[in-house]
């Protein structure tokens, strides 16, 4: 089925683990993003991609690692997770960006616990 | 720095009756997209309604609509006729990221009561 999807959707770990959360979107978007979700922060932005082999950081990009060799995936890479990394991850695809960024589709969301 | 921001926390409102939700943004550009954005416990975030900065008109999708005010930089999300499967958190964003992303208020948690 077409869409954005996210893998794993629910993850517990321990402090200094290397943790990986995938996103694979079949629309052929250009622009993908990762947000972390945290109470009294709403989404913010941690990486982005405008397309494949360009990526660029976001508001919160700190021990976090992304890579984008194909246009579908975009995967978010933990160095050495730390307990403030416990979060909620989306992944978002969209269409377009700059000033005029249309509507974003979501993934599910992966639930990260660091321990 | 664009910003957005949602004053209220947290709402409630009984089945059936109107609630509207806040919203202002900041912003240096002309053109652009601002979303209501829907997220119930199952966690999924699911686009509510779009407005283009450069239409005058308010958007409305069934039971939804906006009160778009571009001079104030206002953007309030009205539910009409609330439904109990309209209790979850509601985002503000803004399409005037830099990085070609959307900026998110904080989000107001929306409780509707039988």
């Amino acid at each position: 089925d077409a869409g954005i999807t996210q893998s794993p959707r629910y993850k517990i770990t321990e402090t200094g683990r290397q943790v990986t959360l995938m996103c694979h979107q079949t629309w052929s978007h250009s622009y993908m993003f990762w947000y972390r979700q945290d109470l009294g922060h709403g989404l913010r932005l941690i990486y982005y991609s405008a397309a494949a082999d360009i990526t660029d950081k976001g508001e919160v990009p700190d021990g976090y690692v992304v890579s984008r060799s194909k246009t579908e995936n975009f995967p978010l890479t933990l160095e050495s997770a730390t307990r403030s990394q416990t979060s909620v991850y989306f992944c978002a695809s969209s269409f377009s960006g700059g000033p005029n960024t249309g509507e974003l589709f979501f993934g599910e969301g992966s639930r990260l616990t660091v321990l | 720095a664009q910003t957005v921001t949602q004053s209220q926390p947290e709402m409630s409102v009984q089945e059936a009756e109107t609630v509207t939700l806040s919203c202002t943004y900041d912003t240096s550009e002309n053109n652009y997209y601002l979303f209501w954005y829907k997220q119930p416990p199952s966690r999924q975030m699911i686009l509510v309604i779009r407005q283009e900065a450069y239409k005058q008109q308010n958007a409305t999708e069934n039971r939804f609509s906006v009160n778009f005010q571009k001079a104030a930089k206002s953007f309030s999300l009205k539910i009409s006729d609330s439904q109990l499967g309209d209790t979850a958190m509601y985002f503000c964003a803004h399409g005037g990221g830099s990085q070609g992303n959307l900026i998110f208020g904080k989000g107001t948690k929306l409780s509707v009561k039988p």
